[in-house]
Protein backbone atom coordinates (compact mmCIF):
# COMPACT_ATOMS: atom_id res chain seq x y z
CA UNK A 1 0.00 0.00 0.00
CA UNK A 2 1.21 3.55 -1.00
CA UNK A 3 1.70 5.79 2.03
CA UNK A 4 0.93 9.21 2.57
CA UNK A 5 2.33 12.00 -0.30
CA UNK A 6 2.60 15.52 -0.26
CA UNK A 7 3.67 17.59 -2.58
CA UNK A 8 6.01 20.16 -3.18
CA UNK A 9 8.26 18.11 -0.75
CA UNK A 10 10.42 21.92 -0.52
CA UNK A 11 8.95 25.56 -0.99
CA UNK A 12 10.25 29.20 -0.58
CA UNK A 13 7.46 31.88 -1.21
CA UNK A 14 8.10 35.58 -0.48
CA UNK A 15 6.18 37.45 2.22
CA UNK A 16 2.15 38.28 1.04
CA UNK A 17 2.24 35.60 -1.70
CA UNK A 18 -0.46 32.52 -1.02
CA UNK A 19 0.65 29.09 -1.13
CA UNK A 20 -1.38 26.18 -1.67
CA UNK A 21 0.22 22.21 -0.63
CA UNK A 22 -0.96 19.08 -1.20
CA UNK A 23 -1.97 15.26 0.16
CA UNK A 24 -2.79 12.35 -1.27
CA UNK A 25 -4.08 10.06 1.27
CA UNK A 26 -3.89 6.29 2.03
CA UNK A 27 -5.88 4.80 -0.84
CA UNK A 28 -9.28 3.83 1.27
CA UNK A 29 -8.54 6.19 3.95
CA UNK A 30 -11.55 8.97 4.00
CA UNK A 31 -10.10 11.32 7.10
CA UNK A 32 -7.06 13.67 6.16
CA UNK A 33 -5.61 16.01 9.35
CA UNK A 34 -2.81 18.91 8.85
CA UNK A 35 -0.49 20.06 11.16
CA UNK A 36 2.00 22.51 11.71
CA UNK A 37 5.36 21.85 13.01
CA UNK A 38 7.71 24.69 14.04
CA UNK A 39 10.88 25.16 16.59
CA UNK A 40 9.28 26.90 18.70
CA UNK A 41 5.76 25.84 18.70
CA UNK A 42 5.76 22.40 18.22
CA UNK A 43 3.63 20.35 16.41
CA UNK A 44 -0.09 21.87 16.10
CA UNK A 45 -2.99 20.73 14.79
CA UNK A 46 -4.10 22.92 11.84
CA UNK A 47 -7.97 21.40 10.77
CA UNK A 48 -9.32 17.80 9.91
CA UNK A 49 -11.08 16.91 6.53
CA UNK A 50 -13.67 13.83 6.16
CA UNK A 51 -15.83 12.99 3.25
CA UNK A 52 -15.03 16.57 1.79
CA UNK A 53 -16.06 18.19 4.97
CA UNK A 54 -14.48 20.23 7.75
CA UNK A 55 -14.65 18.11 10.50
CA UNK A 56 -12.63 19.43 13.17
CA UNK A 57 -10.44 23.12 13.33
CA UNK A 58 -7.39 24.27 14.97
CA UNK A 59 -6.65 27.54 16.69
CA UNK A 60 -5.07 29.26 13.14
CA UNK A 61 -6.13 32.45 11.40
CA UNK A 62 -8.24 32.18 8.69
CA UNK A 63 -5.52 32.89 5.88
CA UNK A 64 -4.75 29.08 6.82
CA UNK A 65 -8.04 26.98 5.03
CA UNK A 66 -8.28 23.42 3.36
CA UNK A 67 -10.34 21.76 1.42
CA UNK A 68 -10.65 17.85 0.44
CA UNK A 69 -11.55 16.17 -2.84
CA UNK A 70 -14.15 13.18 -3.76
CA UNK A 71 -11.02 11.11 -3.83
CA UNK A 72 -9.98 11.99 -0.62
CA UNK A 73 -7.35 13.89 -1.64
CA UNK A 74 -6.74 17.03 0.10
CA UNK A 75 -5.33 20.81 -0.08
CA UNK A 76 -4.28 23.33 2.00
CA UNK A 77 -4.25 27.15 1.17
CA UNK A 78 -2.47 30.13 3.24
CA UNK A 79 -2.87 33.20 1.97
CA UNK A 80 -0.86 36.36 2.78
CA UNK A 81 2.37 34.87 3.95
CA UNK A 82 3.89 35.98 6.90
CA UNK A 83 7.60 35.09 7.80
CA UNK A 84 5.97 33.13 10.53
CA UNK A 85 4.29 30.53 8.65
CA UNK A 86 7.93 29.07 8.03
CA UNK A 87 7.19 25.63 9.06
CA UNK A 88 6.81 21.88 8.21
CA UNK A 89 3.44 21.63 7.18
CA UNK A 90 2.51 17.63 8.22
CA UNK A 91 -0.63 15.17 6.61
CA UNK A 92 -1.78 12.52 8.15
CA UNK A 93 -4.70 9.89 6.83
CA UNK A 94 -6.29 7.36 8.54
CA UNK A 95 -9.64 5.69 7.91
CA UNK A 96 -11.91 8.18 9.88
CA UNK A 97 -14.43 5.51 10.68
CA UNK A 98 -15.89 3.96 13.74
CA UNK A 99 -14.23 0.48 14.18
CA UNK A 100 -11.73 1.36 12.02
CA UNK A 101 -7.62 1.29 12.92
CA UNK A 102 -6.62 3.57 15.39
CA UNK A 103 -3.19 4.84 13.78
CA UNK A 104 -3.09 7.95 11.69
CA UNK A 105 -0.42 7.72 8.90
CA UNK A 106 1.66 10.98 8.46
CA UNK A 107 3.26 11.70 5.07
CA UNK A 108 6.97 13.04 4.99
CA UNK A 109 5.86 16.61 5.19
CA UNK A 110 6.33 20.12 2.90
CA UNK A 111 9.05 22.80 4.10
CA UNK A 112 7.52 26.12 3.57
CA UNK A 113 10.26 28.57 3.56
CA UNK A 114 8.86 32.30 3.88
CA UNK A 115 11.24 35.21 2.58
CA UNK B 1 -7.84 18.47 25.92
CA UNK B 2 -5.72 17.11 28.87
CA UNK B 3 -2.34 17.24 29.39
CA UNK B 4 0.60 14.76 29.61
CA UNK B 5 4.03 15.46 31.06
CA UNK B 6 7.03 13.46 29.66
CA UNK B 7 11.08 13.86 30.76
CA UNK B 8 12.82 16.62 27.79
CA UNK B 9 14.86 13.51 27.22
CA UNK B 10 16.61 10.39 27.77
CA UNK B 11 19.54 8.43 27.26
CA UNK B 12 19.67 4.27 26.78
CA UNK B 13 22.40 1.94 25.62
CA UNK B 14 21.50 -0.08 22.35
CA UNK B 15 19.80 -3.73 22.96
CA UNK B 16 18.83 -2.54 26.28
CA UNK B 17 15.24 -2.29 27.32
CA UNK B 18 14.17 1.56 27.72
CA UNK B 19 11.31 2.44 29.91
CA UNK B 20 9.39 6.04 28.71
CA UNK B 21 7.53 7.35 31.39
CA UNK B 22 4.55 9.95 31.06
CA UNK B 23 2.02 11.88 33.45
CA UNK B 24 -1.27 12.29 33.07
CA UNK B 25 -2.70 13.19 35.93
CA UNK B 26 -6.05 14.91 34.55
CA UNK B 27 -6.86 12.25 32.50
CA UNK B 28 -10.57 11.44 32.07
CA UNK B 29 -12.35 8.01 31.72
CA UNK B 30 -12.66 8.00 28.52
CA UNK B 31 -9.07 9.44 26.82
CA UNK B 32 -7.40 6.74 25.23
CA UNK B 33 -2.94 7.01 25.63
CA UNK B 34 -1.60 7.08 22.47
CA UNK B 35 2.41 7.19 21.50
CA UNK B 36 3.79 8.30 18.41
CA UNK B 37 7.07 8.85 17.67
CA UNK B 38 9.23 11.22 14.98
CA UNK B 39 12.47 10.08 13.39
CA UNK B 40 14.56 13.03 12.86
CA UNK B 41 13.63 14.40 8.93
CA UNK B 42 10.38 12.14 9.10
CA UNK B 43 6.48 12.44 10.06
CA UNK B 44 5.38 11.13 13.21
CA UNK B 45 4.29 7.59 13.31
CA UNK B 46 2.12 5.44 15.60
CA UNK B 47 3.77 3.39 18.22
CA UNK B 48 0.84 2.16 20.44
CA UNK B 49 -2.26 3.13 22.19
CA UNK B 50 -4.61 1.62 25.09
CA UNK B 51 -7.21 2.34 27.57
CA UNK B 52 -6.87 0.91 30.59
CA UNK B 53 -4.82 -2.70 30.35
CA UNK B 54 -1.70 -3.68 29.20
CA UNK B 55 -0.58 -3.28 25.17
CA UNK B 56 1.72 -4.85 23.09
CA UNK B 57 2.61 -4.66 19.71
CA UNK B 58 5.72 -5.33 17.64
CA UNK B 59 7.11 -2.48 18.66
CA UNK B 60 6.84 -1.48 21.96
CA UNK B 61 4.38 -2.51 25.34
CA UNK B 62 2.51 0.09 26.97
CA UNK B 63 1.84 -0.21 30.88
CA UNK B 64 -0.84 1.45 32.32
CA UNK B 65 -0.99 2.36 35.57
CA UNK B 66 -3.78 1.25 37.76
CA UNK B 67 -5.26 4.90 38.17
CA UNK B 68 -4.59 5.70 34.89
CA UNK B 69 -2.64 8.95 36.03
CA UNK B 70 0.31 7.70 34.03
CA UNK B 71 2.25 4.78 31.62
CA UNK B 72 5.23 4.00 30.40
CA UNK B 73 6.15 2.88 27.06
CA UNK B 74 8.83 -0.12 26.90
CA UNK B 75 11.05 -0.20 24.14
CA UNK B 76 12.39 -4.20 24.85
CA UNK B 77 15.71 -3.84 22.99
CA UNK B 78 16.74 -0.72 21.86
CA UNK B 79 18.18 0.18 18.28
CA UNK B 80 19.76 3.26 17.06
CA UNK B 81 16.59 2.92 15.11
CA UNK B 82 14.71 3.67 17.89
CA UNK B 83 15.91 7.18 18.20
CA UNK B 84 13.46 10.06 18.01
CA UNK B 85 11.32 11.94 19.61
CA UNK B 86 8.43 10.29 21.76
CA UNK B 87 5.01 11.64 22.14
CA UNK B 88 2.78 10.85 24.68
CA UNK B 89 -0.85 11.44 23.59
CA UNK B 90 -4.07 11.76 25.30
CA UNK B 91 -7.49 11.36 22.75
CA UNK B 92 -10.56 12.16 24.02
CA UNK B 93 -14.13 10.64 21.75
CA UNK B 94 -11.12 9.24 18.64
CA UNK B 95 -13.24 8.36 15.87
CA UNK B 96 -12.47 4.79 15.91
CA UNK B 97 -14.93 4.96 18.59
CA UNK B 98 -16.94 7.56 17.98
CA UNK B 99 -19.01 7.61 14.87
CA UNK B 100 -18.31 11.45 13.97
CA UNK B 101 -15.12 11.53 16.21
CA UNK B 102 -11.98 13.73 15.71
CA UNK B 103 -8.69 12.48 14.68
CA UNK B 104 -7.32 15.52 16.36
CA UNK B 105 -3.89 14.85 18.31
CA UNK B 106 -3.05 17.26 20.30
CA UNK B 107 1.20 16.77 20.69
CA UNK B 108 3.32 18.35 23.84
CA UNK B 109 6.87 19.13 23.36
CA UNK B 110 7.65 15.19 22.97
CA UNK B 111 10.96 13.95 24.38
CA UNK B 112 13.95 13.11 22.60
CA UNK B 113 15.42 9.66 22.89
CA UNK B 114 19.31 8.83 22.11
CA UNK B 115 20.05 5.76 21.53
CA UNK B 116 24.34 4.75 22.39
CA UNK B 117 25.91 2.54 20.41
Amino acid sequence: KAGVTQTPRYLIKTRGQQVTLSCSPISGHRSVSWYQQTPGQGLQFLFEYFSETQRNKGNFPGRFSGRQFSNSRSEMNVSTLELGDSALYLCASSSGLAGGPREQYFGPGTRLTVT
Amino acid sequence: DAKTTQPNSMESNEEEPVHLPCNHSTISGTDYIHWYRQLPSQGPEYVIHGLTSNVNNRMASLAIAEDRKSSTLILHRATLRDAAVYYCILRASPSYITQGGSEKLVFGKGMKLTVNP
